[in-house]
């Protein structure tokens, strides 16, 4: 079992639905959750991160954990075209040290039509 | 867009040959990191440096080594190039107290 799962799509939705993306994990020490935007041959984006359980809204996007299931999920709400992209979860632990190595998902890609 | 550029952004080698990228970041965040993304397996962690000389390994560092001489500079030299090392190069920067990394926009090598 790879220590992070995500599915890798495509997801395919029409502009203005709900899209849910989700990553499962089974490591129990991971306390920050990332999510990453990455446009075809670009870097990735920092879109939202959180430590431990709970959920973040920022405009149209909600990250959401629950550590109890070790599942995240990154939802958008009124999705355009121009959210079409590759999205990766990614997780770290908390070391005392300060530095932060990430464990991605494989990342799912999202194409929203006009 | 955070302040970390990568040169060369494309680089074409061949086998056997040595290769040097560099990421250079305007932050001043003292962790900085090397990653390759490859089709398949995602983002893996090459090596990744807490400070001016002081460097570590992640899950993938067979054929690589780092330096970091100064704050801004985090270089990746892949010895001998092989083909499996075709890939995508990402640099990355984190502060070590806010909780996010930030990427640079990458350099595609391809190793013939």
């Amino acid at each position: 079992q790879k220590e992070v799962e995500q599915d890798p799509g495509p997801l395919s939705v029409p502009e203005g639905a709900i899209v849910s993306l989700n990553c499962t994990y089974s490591n129990s020490a991971f306390q920050y959750f990332m999510w990453y935007r990455q446009y075809s041959r670009k870097g990735p984006e920092l879109l939202m991160y959180t430590y431990s359980s709970g959920n973040k809204e920022d405009g149209r996007f909600t990250a959401q954990v629950d550590k109890s299931s070790k599942y995240i999920s990154l939802f958008i709400r009124d999705s355009q075209p121009s959210d079409s992209a590759t999205y990766l979860c990614a997780m770290s632990e908390i070391p005392g040290a300060g530095y932060s190595t990430l464990t991605f998902g494989k990342g799912t890609m999202l194409l929203v039509s006009p | 867009d955070a302040g970390i550029t990568q040169s060369p952004r494309h680089k074409v080698t061949e086998t056997g040959t040595p290769v040097t990228l560099r990421c250079h970041q305007t932050e001043n965040h003292r962790y900085m990191y090397w990653y390759r993304q490859d089709p398949g397996h995602g983002l893996r962690l090459i090596h990744y440096s807490y400070g001016v000389k002081d460097t570590d390994k992640g899950e993938v560092s067979d054929g690589y080594s780092v330096s970091r001489s100064k704050t801004e500079d985090f270089l990746l030299t892949l010895e001998s190039a092989t083909s499996s090392q075709t890939s995508v190069y990402f640099c990355a920067i984190s502060d070590g107290t806010s909780g996010r990394t930030d990427f640079g926009p990458g350099t595609r090598l391809l190793v013939l």
